[in-house]
């Protein structure tokens, strides 16, 4: 069975820039969520979908952050214009209800 | 309110010395307590966790913590490393009703010398 995966594994963007991440979770899992750490710092929850509805987005930084989960399958997150401090690896993990998440192998952002 | 605190951002030790990574937790609801590790290229993977009961909780990999609430500490522990353990070592908190929000420490790089 496939794991929860994520793309891409790295991206280089300049400052001002659009970048798009995608996570595909592991099929049947209703619970999606994002998560990011910054340079050396702990991993901040971002947000957690169940199913294609945002159940808490108590974590997303500002309105530069986008994310979505149209059908409810795999999750897009949208930084749009990104900025230095986006910089950092952003973490998908997915779930079924009431059990462990499984996380995904994350994708390095890095703004210059 | 919940909070992680891992003491060292990096420890090295030995192959075949003892491993203990420290965690304390600060939380205003009984704790779920974790412990993730991050192998290079690949994702958060749990060794451990605590719940409730016994407060000694072993894992994969020959990995144990215990939960120790008079001390708010849920330290990980092996008794013999191996080069296999040289990893990023996260601890982490949940509520009991968030079931997968987590708050996570800022890791420990485990490094295993020859």
């Amino acid at each position: 069975e496939a794991g929860v995966t994520q793309f891409p594994s790295h991206s280089v963007i300049e400052k001002g820039q659009t970048v798009t991440l995608r996570c595909d979770p592991i099929s049947g899992h209703d619970n999606l969520y994002w998560y990011r750490r910054v340079m050396g710092k702990e991993i901040k929850f971002l947000l957690h979908f169940v199913k294609e509805s945002k159940q808490d987005e108590s974590g997303m930084p500002n309105n530069r952050f986008l994310a979505e989960r149209t059908g409810g399958t795999y999750s897009t997150l949208k930084v749009q214009p990104a900025e230095l401090e986006d910089s950092g690896v952003y973490f998908c993990a997915s779930s079924q209800m009431n059990t462990e998440a499984f996380f995904g192998q994350g994708t390095r952002l890095t703004v210059v | 309110a919940q909070s992680v605190t891992q003491l060292g951002s990096h420890v090295s030790v030995s192959e075949g010395a003892l491993v203990l990574l420290r965690c304390n937790y600060s939380s205003s609801v009984p704790p779920y307590l974790f412990w993730y590790v991050q192998y290079p290229n690949q994702g958060l993977q749990l060794l451990l966790k605590y719940t409730t009961g016994a407060t000694l909780v072993k894992g994969i990999n020959g990995f144990e913590a215990e939960f120790k609430k008079s001390e708010t500490s849920f330290h990980l522990t092996k008794p013999s490393a191996h080069m296999s353990d040289a990893a990023e070592y996260f601890c982490a908190v949940r509520g009991r009703y968030n079931f997968n929000k987590f708050y996570f420490g800022s890791g420990t790089k485990l490094n295993v010398k020859p």
